[in-house]
C-alpha cells in the first residue's frame, strides 16, 4: 500500500539556520508529491509541487525540495529560516492508481529558535 | 476573495447529537474533499466528490454522511456523534486535473462529550 513518511515529528532551528525537513514515500509508479504548510489554527497553504522534470523544484516563501527517485524521497530545505516559518509541514504523494487521491504524511512541526 | 469558506469554526456536541459542517468555495471548482486531522495522523480523507450529485468515499468514511447538492457547497453530516469523531475537520477543493494543489479551508474544530 501506498505511505508517506515524515519521520521527523518536530524540529528546532536557530532562525538564521538552514532547514531540512524528511519525506519518504512508497509507492510503485512515479507519483506526484507536494509540500504544503500549516500555520496555527489555520488550513493548509501549497509550498510546491512535482510531477516531472527537473528534479529540484522551486516553491513560495523561499523553499525548495528534491526528488530524488533512488531514495523514494522528496525532502524540503530553505537556506536560511525566519520566526515565521515556524508551521507545521505536510508532505503528499498522489498518483492516478489511487483515483488522485492524495496520501498524507503525519506532519512536522517546526519550531524555530530566537 | 473568500476561497474555501468552513462553518461553523467551533462546535461542541454531546454524544448521540447530530450536526452538518458546511463547506462553501467560489472557485467554481469540481472536487472538494472532507478530511480529519488528528495529532500525530496527518490528513485522512472521509468523503470526496468529483462534481455536482456525486460523492465518494475516502478512507475513514464510517459514522459520516455526504452531499453536494450545488457545485459550490459540500456538506459533511454527523448523524450521531461520536467522542471517537473529536477532531479538526477541514474541507478542500481542486480544480480537475489531479496535477493542481488543493484549496483549504481554515477548519473546524469538533468535540464531542
Amino acid at each position: 500500500a501506498q505511505s508517506v513518511t515524515q519521520p521527523d515529528i518536530h524540529i528546532t532551528v536557530s532562525e538564521g539556520a538552514s532547514l531540512e525537513l524528511r519525506c519518504n514515500y512508497s509507492y510503485g509508479a512515479t507519483p506526484y508529491l507536494f509540500w504544503y504548510v500549516q500555520s496555527p489554527g489555520q488550513g493548509l497553504q501549497l509550498l510546491l509541487k512535482y510531477f516531472s522534470g527537473d528534479t529540484l523544484v522551486q516553491g513560495i516563501k523561499g523553499f525548495e525540495a528534491e526528488f530524488k527517485r533512488s531514495q523514494s524521497s522528496f525532502n524540503l530545505r530553505k537556506p536560511s529560516v525566519h520566526w515565521s516559518d515556524a508551521a507545521e509541514y505536510f508532505c503528499a504523494v498522489g498518483a492516478a492508481r489511487s483515483n488522485y487521491q492524495l496520501i498524507w504524511g503525519a506532519g512536522t512541526k517546526l519550531i524555530i529558535k530566537p | 476573495n473568500a476561497g474555501v469558506t468552513q462553518t461553523p469554526k467551533f462546535r461542541v456536541l454531546k454524544t448521540g447529537q447530530s450536526m452538518t459542517l458546511l463547506c462553501a468555495q467560489d472557485m467554481n471548482h469540481e472536487y472538494m474533499y472532507w478530511y480529519r486531522q488528528d495529532p500525530g495522523m496527518g490528513l485522512r480523507l472521509i468523503h470526496y466528490s468529483v462534481g455536482e450529485g456525486t460523492t465518494a468515499k475516502g478512507e475513514v468514511p464510517d459514522g459520516y454522511n455526504v452531499s453536494r447538492l450545488k457545485k459550490q457547497n459540500f456538506l459533511l453530516g454527523l448523524e450521531s456523534a461520536a467522542p471517537s469523531q473529536t477532531s479538526v475537520y477541514f474541507c478542500a477543493s481542486s480544480w480537475v486535473d489531479q496535477y493542481q494543489p488543493q484549496h483549504f479551508g481554515d477548519g473546524t474544530r469538533l468535540s464531542i462529550l
